[in-house]
C-alpha cells in the first residue's frame, strides 16, 4: 500500500465511450502525475499538476483530459479513444517544492488497466 | 527525450544467487531511483539516491549513485522467489523537472 489509490483497476471501453479514471493520494503531497505504461516501452509522462495547476502537458492528444480539483484528487477523462491507447495508466504523487532544484520522489498507485475496443 | 539504458533486459537466476543490474544515461542526473513493479501493480519505490557516490541499502538491496552522475546500479543479494518482477531505474536529469524511466529489467527467480 503506497498511499495512492486508483479506480477502476480495470476498464474496457469502446471507441465512442466516455469514461474517467480516478486517483486519490493520502500522503499529503501537492503534486500529482499521470503516466502511460505500454508494453516494452518506458513509462511516458502525460500530465503534471502542482498545487492543482497543470505544469506539464507532454503533447498528449486532446482525447485525454486531466482534472485536478484539489491536491488529493486527480482525474483523467477519456473520450473517443483509439485501440492504441490501451495501456496501464499510472497515477503518482510527490511533494513539490516551488523553485527547488531538489526533485522529490514519486509514489505510484496500482494503475488502471485500460482496453479500448 | 532523455534516454536511460537499463541492462540486462531480463535475467533468469537460481534462488539464492546475487543479482546485479545497472542504468546509464548520456547526461548528468541529480537523483536516481529504483522501483520494482509486480504484475498488475504500479511501481513501488525501493531505494532513492540523491548524491554522487551515495551507497544505500534496503534489506537485501543495495544501490549506488555513480560518481560520474551518469549511472547507477542495483544489487540484490541471496535472491528469493518473491524478488520476481520488473525493476526500473528512474532519475531527474540536471536542469529538468521530469522523472525519466529506464525500460526495466525483468527478473525471474527459479526456486
Amino acid at each position: 500500500e503506497t498511499g495512492v489509490t486508483q479506480t477502476p483497476r480495470h476498464l474496457v471501453m469502446g471507441m465512442t465511450n466516455k469514461k474517467s479514471l480516478k486517483c486519490e493520494q493520502h500522503l499529503g503531497h501537492n503534486a500529482m502525475y499521470w503516466y502511460k505504461q505500454s508494453a516494452k516501452k518506458p513509462l511516458e509522462l502525460m500530465f503534471v499538476y502542482s498545487l492543482e495547476e497543470r505544469v506539464e502537458n507532454n503533447s498528449v492528444p486532446s482525447r485525454f483530459s486531466p482534472e485536478c480539483p484539489n491536491s488529493s484528487h486527480l482525474f483523467l477523462h477519456l473520450h473517443t479513444l483509439q485501440p492504441e491507447d490501451s495501456a496501464l495508466y499510472l497515477c503518482a504523487s510527490s511533494p513539490w517544492t516551488s523553485g527547488s532544484s531538489i526533485q522529490e520522489t514519486q509514489y505510484f498507485g496500482p494503475g488502471t488497466r485500460l482496453l479500448v475496443l | 527525450g532523455q534516454q536511460l539504458n537499463q541492462s540486462p533486459q531480463s535475467m533468469f537466476i537460481q534462488e539464492g544467487e546475487d543479482v546485479s543490474m545497472n542504468c546509464t544515461s548520456s547526461s548528468i542526473f541529480n537523483t536516481w531511483l529504483w522501483y520494482k513493479q509486480e504484475p498488475g501493480e504500479g511501481p513501488v519505490l525501493l531505494i532513492a539516491l540523491y548524491k554522487a557516490g551515495e551507497l544505500t541499502s534496503n534489506g537485501r538491496l543495495t544501490a549506488q549513485f555513480g560518481i560520474t552522475r551518469k549511472d547507477s546500479f542495483l544489487n540484490i543479494s541471496a535472491s528469493i522467489p518473491s524478488d520476481v518482477g520488473i525493476y526500473f531505474c528512474a532519475g531527474h536529469p540536471d536542469g529538468a523537472n521530469n522523472l525519466f524511466f529506464g525500460t526495466g529489467t525483468r527478473l525471474t527467480v527459479i526456486p
